[in-house]
């Protein structure tokens, strides 16, 4: 069953800590992609990776951090630096023409 | 249109009539178009794709609308089910190496039983 997951679906993080969202995927797209969304908004790009041991910013990369070191995987490190981190994040995948993304479920975290 | 904070535009329809939902692109250098559905919850879903070369493309239930001289994108659904419930996001990619797409801020369709 091929795709992409997200774990955890549901993240809670005091101030201070570091977290890391993990995407997985089995699509054997080469590029991936993480985004932001927040109530009521579209999605805003955090980092992207056209391939492996490579990856970009986005528009608002601040406070996040990722790595790339397998194809098929592309953590995320939301910082304690993040002076809003609460909200949904997703994960996305495409082959390296840029056209269509597929997302997975997300995860929702909340800072208590 | 486009949202302010938390209030999406939304667009309501009774069960059964065509739903047309518009977007409004920024880059005239955009060659690609897709429209994705998001239902409360959950990650994006595509649903059709539109290259600038074309003007109409059509699915199943589903036709998307391409006016590049006013940078319009449209997405018609036909007998709109109460499943047709969600917010839709169209997305345009520029044809440059950058491979990302810039996503609209969304409409929110409710459907009425």
């Amino acid at each position: 069953d091929g795709g992409i997951t997200q774990s955890p679906k549901y993240l809670f993080r005091k101030e201070g800590q570091n977290v890391t969202l993990s995407c997985e995927q089995n699509l054997n797209h080469d590029a991936m992609y993480w985004y932001r969304q927040d109530p009521g908004q579209g999605l805003r790009l955090i980092y992207y990776s056209q391939i492996v041991n490579d990856f970009q910013k986005g528009d608002i990369a601040e406070g996040y951090s990722v790595s790339r070191e397998k194809k098929e995987s592309f953590p995320l490190t939301v910082t304690s630096a993040q002076k809003n981190p609460t909200a949904f994040y997703l994960c996305a995948s495409s082959l390296p023409n840029g056209d269509t993304q597929y997302f997975g479920p997300g995860t929702r975290l909340t800072v208590l | 249109g486009e949202s302010v904070g938390l209030h999406l535009p939304t667009l309501s329809v009774q069960e059964g009539d065509n739903s047309i939902i518009n977007c409004a692109y920024s880059n005239s250098a955009s060659d690609y178009f897709i429209w994705y559905k998001q239902e409360s919850g959950k990650g994006p879903q595509f649903i059709i794709d539109i290259r600038s070369n074309m003007d109409k493309r059509q699915g199943q239930r589903v036709t998307v609308l391409l006016n590049k001289t006013v940078k319009h994108l449209s997405l018609q659904i036909a007998a709109t089910q109460p499943g047709d419930s969600a917010v839709y996001f169209c997305a345009e990619n520029i044809a440059d190496s950058s491979y990302k797409l810039i996503f609209g801020s969304g409409t929110r369709l409710l459907v009425r039983p």
